[in-house]
């Protein structure tokens, strides 16, 4: 079964530092893999998406990166602000394995606090 | 905008008193899923529908059921709700590709339940 882990549970800031949160997997037959971000009390809103195939993927300024034979994922904030406090969620799709066809497996997260 | 719309956005019942919970989307993805997510936790999968067919996960308790009428909405029921069904409750969608991939899964803002 698919685990995923997200280091630091939690992070806290102060203003424009560069951000670097962590996410690994345990196994490496994936499909693709998102990067969520979640406020308090709110849905997930995707930030990125990174396919089997790619390394990397930019947002503004958010990078995403991808290595999928060790496992591992890291999502890069450049220029940290206070509207970027929220919890980040790294999540993993399988590729096609009968009815969990389709299913993203999640990191519990990281909760990231910038302060002014 | 397209986008997956929850409703309502909090609930509150009694203890046993059943409860349904929305979700549409303006997407046309043919893939909707449920989840439960307790504070802190990562989300966990409850089913998925694939057009019409139904997926429950193993651990899914018969409790929660799941309706599909069409493409644009998909209905969670909790038949006997206890406290330990307090959770916020994620929709999500997706959109099976061909060759069996997938794109993005894009979640709605969730509904709050709250079991007295």
């Amino acid at each position: 079964k698919q685990e995923v882990t997200q280091i630091p549970a939690a992070l806290s800031v102060p203003e424009g530092e560069n951000l670097v949160l962590n996410c690994s997997f345990t196994d490496s037959a994936i499909y693709n893999l998102q990067w969520f971000r979640q406020d308090p009390g709110k849905g997930l809103t995707s930030l990125l998406l990174i396919q089997s195939s790619q390394r990397e993927q930019t947002s503004g300024r958010l990078n995403a990166s991808l290595d999928k034979s060790s496992g591992r994922s890291t999502l890069y904030i450049a220029a940290s602000q206070p509207g970027d406090s929220a919890t980040y969620l790294c999540a993993v799709r399988q590729q096609q394995r009968g009815s969990t066809l389709g299913r993203l497996y999640f990191g519990r997260g990281t909760q990231l606090t910038v302060w002014p | 905008d397209a986008m997956v719309i929850q409703n309502p956005r909090y609930q509150v019942t009694q203890f046993g008193k059943p409860v349904t919970l929305s979700c549409s989307q303006t997407l046309n993805h043919n893939v909707m899923y449920w989840y439960q997510q307790k504070s802190s936790q990562a989300p966990k999968l409850l089913f998925h529908y694939y057009d019409k067919d139904f997926n429950n996960e193993a651990d899914t308790p018969d409790n929660f059921q799941s309706r599909r009428p069409n493409t644009s909405f998909c209905f969670l029921d909790i038949r006997s709700p206890g406290l330990g069904d307090a959770a916020m409750y994620l929709c999500a969608t997706s959109r099976r590709l061909a060759g069996s991939g997938y794109n993005e899964q894009f979640f709605g803002p969730g509904t709050r339940l709250t079991v007295l």
